[in-house]
């Protein structure tokens, strides 16, 4: 069974600071891990991935995230965070390969103070 | 197109009331999920078609709830009866290559009253 863990559900940081989302999660098998980020009123949009390889991932708007098998966790980290930041951050696992679903954390509400 | 796209963006049902979702996927993307997102909470999987055929409805939490994609394409999730715990946002995503994410749609929030 896969499962996801996010601890906190708010963060605040202010603008130009670390922003720093943990993720840990529970496999079975080597997993997929997958960083999703949610604007009001809209879909999920795939900010990065780690499937195998490089352990350090880096995706869009100067988001990365580092897999670290021996902690179980996939934390999101951006140096300096921007207003635009702002939104809901969903971190998910799914052990890849035909069809297997994605199980998704509880999100962390991310808010950045000007 | 250039995204998934679903409709409607907004339905408000009477409960009692049947409903169909619509997804039209990216063009040629071979898989195909379903979400339902409650308020609050991150997605959860309902249901997985690979083409035309439905590989995985584990997640329908009724049968009430039905899902088809009769030519691999258009998606359509039908739920019978509605219930106000239906309520939530109903996310579609697609694929070409399975497991290595999947654009999302920008769902359709179904409110039952």
């Amino acid at each position: 069974a896969q499962s996801v863990t996010q601890l906190g559900s708010h963060v605040s940081v202010s603008e130009g600071a670390l922003v720093l989302l943990r993720c840990n999660y529970s496999s079975s098998v080597p997993p997929y891990l997958f960083w999703y980020v949610q604007y009001p009123n809209q879909g999920l949009q795939l900010l990065l991935k780690y499937t195998t390889g490089a352990t350090l991932v880096k995706g869009i708007n100067g988001f990365e995230a580092e897999f670290k098998k021996s902690e179980t966790s996939f934390h999101l980290t951006k140096p300096s965070a921007h207003m635009s930041d702002a939104a809901e951050y969903f971190c998910a696992v799914s052990e890849g390969g035909t069809g297997n679903q994605f199980y998704f954390g509880t999100g962390t509400s991310l808010t950045v103070i000007p | 197109g250039a995204g998934v796209s679903q409709s409607p963006r907004y339905k408000v049902a009477k409960r009692g009331q049947d409903v169909a979702l619509r997804c039209d996927p990216i063009s040629g993307h071979v898989s195909l999920f379903w979400y339902q997102q409650a308020l609050g909470q991150g997605p959860e999987f309902l249901t997985y078609f690979q083409n035309e055929a439905q590989l995985d409805k584990s997640g329908l939490p009724s049968d009430r709830f039905f899902a088809e994609r009769p030519e691999g394409s258009v998606s359509t999730l039908k739920i019978q009866r509605t219930q106000q715990e239906d309520s939530a946002v109903y996310l579609c995503a697609s694929s070409f290559l399975q497991g290595f994410g999947y654009t999302f749609g920008s769902g359709t929030r179904l409110t039952v009253v």
